[in-house]
């Protein structure tokens, strides 16, 4: 498919457990987002990659949670020690244009619902 | 910190009828988006306005930007039920396009048949 995509759909965790959750951009699109999204609340911020290049990771909410975006493409959202309250929607999205240019649109994938029990 | 309000919170419409939300923020708008989300789907990119008054339609739909009110008008006429959904407004965190975009809490709107 052309869209972004994002892998698994579903996480279900104990808690203490780490969570990879990944992200496929659009190909060629240089700039990738990620935000969480609580149920009723719009998307939160959580960093952002031009390239490979990690620019902002203000929104990340502690050091448990990390990016990487290691090639400029496929880019890992991981939370270690997973706790109850990360339980939430993780949505990805890409943007061909690079952030800080201008508006640029920013395509969303599906995102990922984690569960952390 | 901005913070973009938008209203109502939700919305139920007769199929047909036309219906509008509004998005207001706290600090001056740079540009808006407006998307939509659909269960179990991504948010779909509806529009972008980039400078105050600007307006852009697509199908049945059209949004507007009012910058000296600080605020984002979506308005949807003759509605169907294909329209259902959440919309949401974001923007620029940093009012310079960094890419940290903040979004209001969404209108959840359902037309009836």
């Amino acid at each position: 498919g052309a869209g972004v995509s994002q892998s698994p759909r579903y996480k279900v965790t104990k808690r203490g457990q780490d969570v990879a959750l990944r992200c496929d951009p659009i190909s060629g699109h240089v700039s990738l987002y990620w935000y969480r999204q609580a149920l009723g609340q719009g998307p939160e911020f959580l960093t952002y990659f031009n390239y490979e290049a990690q620019q902002d990771k203000s929104g990340l909410p502690n050091d448990r949670f990390s990016a990487e975006r290691p090639e400029g493409s496929i880019s890992t959202l991981t939370i270690q020690r997973t706790e109850q309250r990360d339980s939430a929607m993780y949505r990805c999205a890409s943007s061909l244009g690079i952030s800080g240019s201008g508006m640029n649109e920013q395509f969303f994938g599906p995102g990922t619902r984690l569960t952390v029990l | 910190s901005q913070e973009l309000e938008q209203s109502p919170q939700s919305l139920i419409v007769q199929e047909g009828k036309n219906l509008t939300i509004n998005c207001t923020s706290s600090k001056t708008l740079y540009g808006l988006y407006w998307y939509k989300q659909k269960y179990g789907e991504g948010l779909i990119f509806l529009m972008m306005l980039q400078k105050g008054g600007e307006e852009k339609s697509h199908e049945k739909i059209t949004a507007k930007l009012d910058e000296k009110k600080q605020q984002s008008s979506l308005h949807i006429t003759a509605s169907q039920p294909s329209h259902a959904g959440i919309y949401l407004c974001g923007a620029d965190g940093h009012g310079g396009s960094q890419g940290n975009l903040i979004f209001g809490k969404g209108t959840k709107l359902s037309v009836k048949p």
